[in-house]
């Protein structure tokens, strides 16, 4: 079957770097996402990978190493507002959706 | 530009009480669509999909229904609601299964 993991909580400090890691299993591979989601609202799309390597957005990165089933998602410069939960998600091999992963729930301290 | 209407964003509903929860999405042709739940806390649950009019997949086994009657529409349905069906319902859509999903505002469903 197909499965992601990814922590549950991250605690960082406001202007400080977190790294918050995706492993993945499945059977064909299409690409990794990350979504992110405040307390109340709907996900949003942040950031794609299809190909090994850093995709860089404003302050936020996204990597992906398909030889290790590995993507992170690194924030810069944190800021109160960053505090939300992120989701990473996979395609799935056999049908038209999405898998998500149970989501990391980033809490940013003054 | 594309945008996504979900409604109502709160409901409050009897055990037993039926259920229609409408999306509909603009600027775009032939989107996949998508339903999810989302427990408080949690991630997101896909309860069915539809990549064509007509076209429902479901996910789990249970006492909602999705039909798409039009194109850009996507309605989530039950005939008698369970204690258990309260949650945050999410409508997507996407122009592929590898593309960006986009997600409406949610509905928040309570059972009581």
């Amino acid at each position: 079957g197909q499965s992601l993991e990814q922590p549950s909580e991250v605690t960082a400090v406001e202007g400080a770097i977190v790294q918050i890691n995706c492993t993945y299993q499945t059977s064909g591979f299409y690409g990794l996402s990350w979504y992110q989601q405040h307390d109340g609202g709907a996900p949003t799309f942040l950031s794609y990978n299809a190909l090994d390597g850093l995709e860089e957005t404003g302050r936020f990165s996204s990597f992906l190493s398909r030889s290790d089933s590995y993507g992170y998602l690194l924030l810069q410069e944190l800021q109160m507002k960053d505090s939300a939960s992120y989701f990473c998600a996979v395609k799935s091999s056999s049908a038209s959706k999405i898998i998500f992963g149970s989501g990391t729930r980033l809490s940013i301290r003054p | 530009s594309q945008t996504i209407h979900q409604w109502p964003a709160t409901l409050v509903q009897p055990v037993g009480s039926p259920l229609s929860l409408e999306c509909t999405v603009e600027g775009t042709s032939n989107p996949n669509l998508y339903w999810y739940r989302q427990a408080a806390g949690r991630g997101l649950q896909l309860l069915f999909y539809s990549v064509g009019i007509g076209q429902i997949s479901s996910e789990v086994p249970q006492n909602l229904s999705a039909s798409r009657p039009q194109d850009r529409q996507f309605i989530l349905s039950s005939k008698k609601l369970l204690l258990s069906d309260s949650g945050f319902y999410l409508c997507a859509w996407g122009r592929g299964p590898n593309q960006p999903q986009h997600f409406g505002d949610g509905t928040r469903l309570s059972i009581l």
